[in-house]
């Protein structure tokens, strides 16, 4: 039963505009959410994170939304670019530096130039 | 993947043998971690070790086993390899909570 969820597979979106990327998680133990991205043929890495005492974090044209009441947090990204095309994981983690991360199954996000 | 280098990058094995590889990294880190990508399951945590001599067991342990004599390598084997572990695998280093993980390049491993 996964505990962190990506619904959607694959997203594609035009170059100038808005990448959302959604993520659902079911325990409300976990304390500390992550963004990282996957090219082909490389390691993830990390992008962007959240605490759970914040809503909202930015960094440049990537921003990341939580909603705990209702488990979902959210990516965006502005302006999309052709070189953000790539796989997005959204992850979660508990309080503790004991705590795995659990990480979902991941989007595939395409920027058409 | 600076810091961090996992070997062999590739590797083709028959099934029921035994399979290393070894994930080295030069931070320090105490925290290092080994997963599985797959299609539709993302990355599946299989074992991780929280200092030298100390592991413990991730989501998907069962045919494999790790071991970390040195705070610098940390190695995993599939003890009688199957196709059902033919995979992506993933070395993962973290300096505690709330730093992001740092990943290495991956292995491609194929059981035939």
């Amino acid at each position: 039963d996964q505990q962190v969820k990506q619904n959607s597979p694959s997203l594609s979106v035009q170059e100038g505009r808005i990448s959302i990327l959604n993520c659902d998680y079911t325990n409300s133990m976990f304390d500390y959410f992550l963004w990282y991205k996957k090219y082909p043929a490389e390691g993830p890495t990390f992008l962007i994170s959240i605490s759970s005492i914040k809503d909202k974090n930015e960094d440049g044209r990537f921003t990341v939304f939580l909603n705990k009441s209702a488990k979902h947090l959210s990516l965006h990204i502005v302006p999309s670019q052709p070189g953000d095309s790539a796989v997005y994981f959204c992850a979660a983690s508990g309080k503790t530096s004991y705590d795995k991360v659990i990480f979902g199954p991941g989007t595939s996000l395409s920027v058409i130039p | 993947d600076a810091g961090i280098t996992q070997s062999p990058r590739h590797k083709v094995t028959e099934t029921g043998t035994p399979v290393t590889l070894r994930c080295h990294q030069t931070e320090n880190h105490r925290y290092m971690y080994w997963y599985r990508q797959d299609p539709g399951h993302g990355l599946r945590l299989i074992h991780y070790s929280y200092g030298v001599k100390d592991t413990d067991k991730g989501e998907v342990s069962d045919g494999y086993s790790v071991s970390r004599s040195k705070t610098e390598d940390f190695l995993l084997t599939l003890e009688s390899a199957t196709s059902s572990q033919t995979s992506v695998y993933f070395c993962a280093i973290s300096g505690g909570q709330g730093y992001g993980y740092t990943f290495g390049s991956g292995t491609r491993l194929t059981v035939v």
